[in-house]
């Protein structure tokens, strides 16, 4: 099973900011690498697939790269709205689509 | 309006049942794979079990084969999930989620229904 580490567990950023979230995985997964976004209370919602393309209605200030085991989450312009825990997931080995243990966003 | 509605979940005592449900409702339910995910308090997310839209595959994350039973109706648009012989690790907020066939993401998930497993 391919594990996925995400760091830093918790990241503090002043609004405007950027904020940077890493995952790497113990095996490559190519670029089949999500992200997705959990606000507390709420359901994850689909960011980013294909390590670095937007889903629909995502705004431009979030964007990802990466390929094979090292990926990168970017949020140029943190917003008091973008307080949430991030979690990457591979699904380049199907199943199980294994999930990093998150990272949470907290508005300095 | 794509969505996915959860529902089933309570406190059950260690070593009892329960059925999940997920009703889903604006797409064409059999064609997509739909999984079920879930979140033990103050946990990462991870997978349980996974279901073909046609029905005729599933997969289950090792710690729960044998326990749980994934099954689908798509005349009735509606996910299910048996579970058996719950322990306290089952505890957790279980989400259903909808993806295309093969290596995609989930690109739709349900609110969540807690399973909270104590005597």
């Amino acid at each position: 099973e391919i594990v996925m580490t995400q760091s830093p567990a918790t990241l503090s950023v002043s609004p405007g900011e950027r904020a940077t979230l890493s995952c790497r995985a113990s095996q490559t997964v190519s670029s089949n690498l999500a992200w997705y976004q959990q606000k507390p209370g709420q359901a994850p919602r689909l960011l980013i697939y294909g390590a670095s393309t937007r889903a629909t209605g995502i705004p431009a200030r979030f964007s990802g790269s990466g390929s094979g085991t090292e990926f990168t989450l970017t949020i140029s312009s943190l917003q008091s709205e973008d307080s949430a825990v991030y979690h990457c997931q591979q699904y380049n080995n199907w199943p199980p689509g294994t999930f990093g243990q998150g990272t949470k966003v907290e508005i300095k | 309006e794509v969505q996915l509605l959860e529902s089933g979940g309570g406190l059950v005592q260690p070593g009892g049942s329960l059925r999940l449900s997920c009703a889903a409702s604006g797409f064409t339910f059999s064609s997509y794979a739909m999984s079920w995910v879930r979140q033990a308090p103050g946990k990462g997310l991870e997978w349980v079990s996974g279901i073909s839209g046609t029905g005729d595959s599933t997969d289950y994350t090792d710690s729960v084969k044998g326990r749980f039973t994934i099954s689908r109706d798509n005349s009735k648009n509606t996910l299910y999930l048996q579970m058996n012989s719950l322990g306290v690790d089952d505890t957790a907020i279980y989400y259903c989620a909808k993806k295309v066939a093969g290596n995609r993401p989930f690109d739709t998930w349900g609110q969540g229904t807690l399973v909270t497993v104590s005597s």
